[in-house]
């Protein structure tokens, strides 16, 4: 079963615009991480926040989490042609297994 | 440091015909996961290792699908007999730690499967 929801489903941008995707989850987590997926190719790590943070950034990127909501967001600031993929959500429930659950992502577009 | 190594990159078999996967973690890695990914949706977790004993194989059609990892540290996945839902991409992960205090994932670059 998926945990995480993505919306988008898809967006599409120009080049040097942001991009932002949000991702929704239903049961209390660990931790909640987002990767990249380019297209034919495994899935990279982006980032992981966990349950007691509320915001990271790496680079160009910026996560939030609200626990209260269950919701994450993804910024991609300035983004770039080389920024078009999948990017998918990820939960790690606080159970023992420390399972980790994967939406459905959000294709991302980025046009030169 | 090397990353997860998978094999074959590519399979196309008939249906009922058996196929085998083959994943090579990051040194050191005590979990390992194989997923499940069918064209436009996001991985769906077959089954978890921790070291070489199974943590999680719920959502593992046992029927068909088995998995194995031996020693601790490679691991093979199986499907037989194939059925036409199983086409999909075959991701194997590797992670540092165990339970909550596992971290990120490392994912190999896949084994696509087309079954005819």
């Amino acid at each position: 079963s998926q945990q995480g929801e993505e919306d988008p489903q898809a967006l599409s941008i120009q080049e040097g615009e942001n991009a932002t995707m949000n991702c929704s989850y239903k049961t209390s987590i660990n931790n909640l991480q987002w990767y990249r997926q380019n297209s034919g190719r495994g899935l990279v790590h982006l980032i992981l926040i966990r349950s007691n943070e509320r915001e990271k950034h790496s680079g160009r990127l910026r996560v939030t989490l609200d626990t209260s909501k269950k919701s994450s967001s993804l910024l991609i600031t300035a983004s770039r042609a080389a920024d078009t993929a999948s990017y998918f959500c990820a939960t790690r429930g606080s159970s023992n297994t420390g399972k980790l659950i994967f939406g459905q992502g959000t294709t991302l577009q980025v046009k030169p | 440091e090397a990353g997860v190594a998978q094999s074959p990159r590519y399979k196309i078999i008939e249906k009922r015909q058996s196929v085998a996967f083959w994943c090579n973690p990051i040194s050191g890695h005590a979990t390992l996961y194989w997923y499940q990914q069918i064209l436009g949706q996001g991985p769906k977790l077959l089954i978890q290792f921790q070291n070489n004993g199974v943590v999680d194989d719920s959502q593992l059609p046992k029927d068909r699908f088995s998995a194995e990892r031996l020693k601790g540290v490679d691991s093979t996945l199986k499907i037989q007999p194939a059925k036409l839902e199983d086409s999909a991409v075959y991701l194997c992960a590797s992670s540092w730690g165990q339970g909550t205090n596992t971290g990120e994932l490392f994912f190999g670059e896949g084994s696509r499967l087309t079954v005819l």
